[in-house]
């Protein structure tokens, strides 16, 4: 695609489920992050993972929260056991190279937990 | 682990007025530095980047930023803002081939 794409753009659900995010890179990039971004606050990393490999989780608030990239491409982003203090915007972002280099955004996911 | 301070968290301009907005970070070793911007109901999009050679570094829309390192410092400027400005500005950090540490952010509020 010509962009980072991520769904569902909105999520709201009740405290206590599980829920998952997806993040759809753009094709050829190898790198994806993962970052979970407060109002009023700037992105704070999560996790990433260069091809399928998850090279840095030490963002990753607690062991509710998983991410996978199975086949190098598509990566999805697992809260379990929903709590009403993992509301945020959730944003995903990737990259040409393994090393640094520009990340490309995707829009978000709004996750509310009531 | 790395910290990014942007000092300025709301700032009001009129159009054609200069624009500075600060940012200042803690790792003493090699970095990679960015300035993202996110207008209103959109993504962040990238404004200029850092990795080395010449440490004024201009970006797109008008906007420039200085490394200084002895500062740990990456500043954003822009001589002259328009109205089309007014968005969210964030300043990140990279340590080469590590996580990117994004500061709190500017809002810029330019008014016509």
């Amino acid at each position: 695609g010509a962009g980072v794409s991520q769904s569902p753009r909105y999520k709201v659900t009740k405290r206590g489920q599980d829920v998952a995010l997806r993040c759809d890179p753009i094709s050829g990039h190898v790198s994806l992050y993962w970052y979970r971004q407060a109002l009023g606050q700037g992105p704070e990393f999560l996790t990433y993972f260069n091809y399928e490999a998850q090279q840095d989780k030490s963002g990753l608030p607690n062991d509710r929260f998983s991410a996978e990239r199975p086949e190098g491409s598509i990566s999805t982003l697992t809260i379990q056991r929903t709590e009403q203090r993992d509301s945020a915007m959730y944003r995903c972002a990737s990259s040409l190279g393994a090393l640094v280099s520009e990340q490309f955004f995707g829009p978000g996911t709004r996750l509310t937990v009531l | 682990a790395q910290s990014v301070s942007q000092h300025n968290h709301h700032v009001i301009l009129s159009e054609a007025a200069s624009l500075e907005l600060g940012c200042n970070y803690s790792y003493g070793g090699t970095v990679n530095l960015f300035w993202y911007v996110q207008y209103p109901g959109q993504h962040l999009q990238l404004l200029l980047k850092y990795f080395s050679g010449d440490p004024l570094v201009k970006g797109i829309k008008g906007f420039e930023a200085e490394f200084i390192k002895s500062k740990f410092s990456f500043n954003l400027r822009k001589p002259s803002v328009q109205w089309s400005d007014t968005a969210e500005y964030f300043c990140a950090v990279n340590e080469d081939g590590n996580q990117f540490y994004f500061g709190t952010g500017t809002s810029l509020t330019v008014i016509p």
